[in-house]
């Protein structure tokens, strides 16, 4: 089975940029993408296809993606940026979630 | 508008059976693939089951295969999860997602697992 790997944290301050990666051997083949959670709430996409960003998500969230990693950038990060966020993908009969990586924004 | 809602969960005894529902609205349901994704208290994400839009594909989790059965009702717009030998190590909250890439979610349902 794959795995994914992140950071178990990150920090910045308020208005700095944010760079989240996740690696795995999946990401080489299949689209990567991101989910934010709020403490209490249902994960919600902020990224889909590596670099995709749905409708109604900041323009300061954007990914990318080289070989094995894909990255999530949050350009002038926001307090109310702060959340879990986890990377994803799926292959054949496999999905798979990264561990997770706490943003804090102080 | 989506809407997801799960229901179906409480607290069982180790060993015991639950089975969880997801009703959907707002979206053409038979057209999505679906999964059940899990939290433990505390923990990360974890994807437990995925079913395809006409139910003929199914994939489980390796900590879940042989004791969870994923299924789904397409005339009633629901998904199903049936769990059984359930252990202390599946108290976790249980969402839905609809999508292969989890595009919408429920509220999720908190299944607890204790004597």
């Amino acid at each position: 089975s794959y795995e994914l790997t992140q950071p178990s944290s990150v920090s910045v301050s308020p208005g700095q940029t944010a760079r989240i990666t996740c690696s795995g051997d999946i990401l080489a083949k299949k689209y990567g993408r991101w989910f934010q959670q709020k403490p209490g709430q249902a994960p919600v996409v902020v990224i889909y296809r590596d670099s995709e960003r749905p409708s109604g998500i900041p323009e300061r969230f954007s990914g990318s993606s080289s070989r094995t990693t894909v990255t999530l950038t949050i350009s002038g990060a926001q307090v109310e940026d702060e959340a879990d966020y986890y990377c994803f993908s799926a292959a054949d009969n496999n999905r798979v979630f990264g561990g997770g990586t706490r943003l804090t924004v102080l | 508008e989506v809407q997801l809602v799960e229901s179906g969960g409480g607290l069982v005894q180790p060993g015991g059976s639950l089975r969880l529902s997801c009703v959907a609205s707002g979206f053409t349901f038979r057209s999505y693939e679906m999964n059940w994704v899990r939290q433990a208290p505390g923990k990360g994400l974890e994807w437990v089951s995925y079913i395809s839009s006409s139910g003929s594909l199914i994939y489980y989790a390796d900590s879940v295969k042989g004791r969870f059965t994923i299924s789904r009702d397409n005339a009633k717009s629901s998904l199903y999860l049936q769990m059984n030998s359930l252990g202390a190590e599946d108290t976790a909250v249980y969402y839905c997602g609809a999508g292969s890439g989890n595009d919408y979610w429920g509220q999720g349902t908190l299944v607890t697992v204790s004597s």
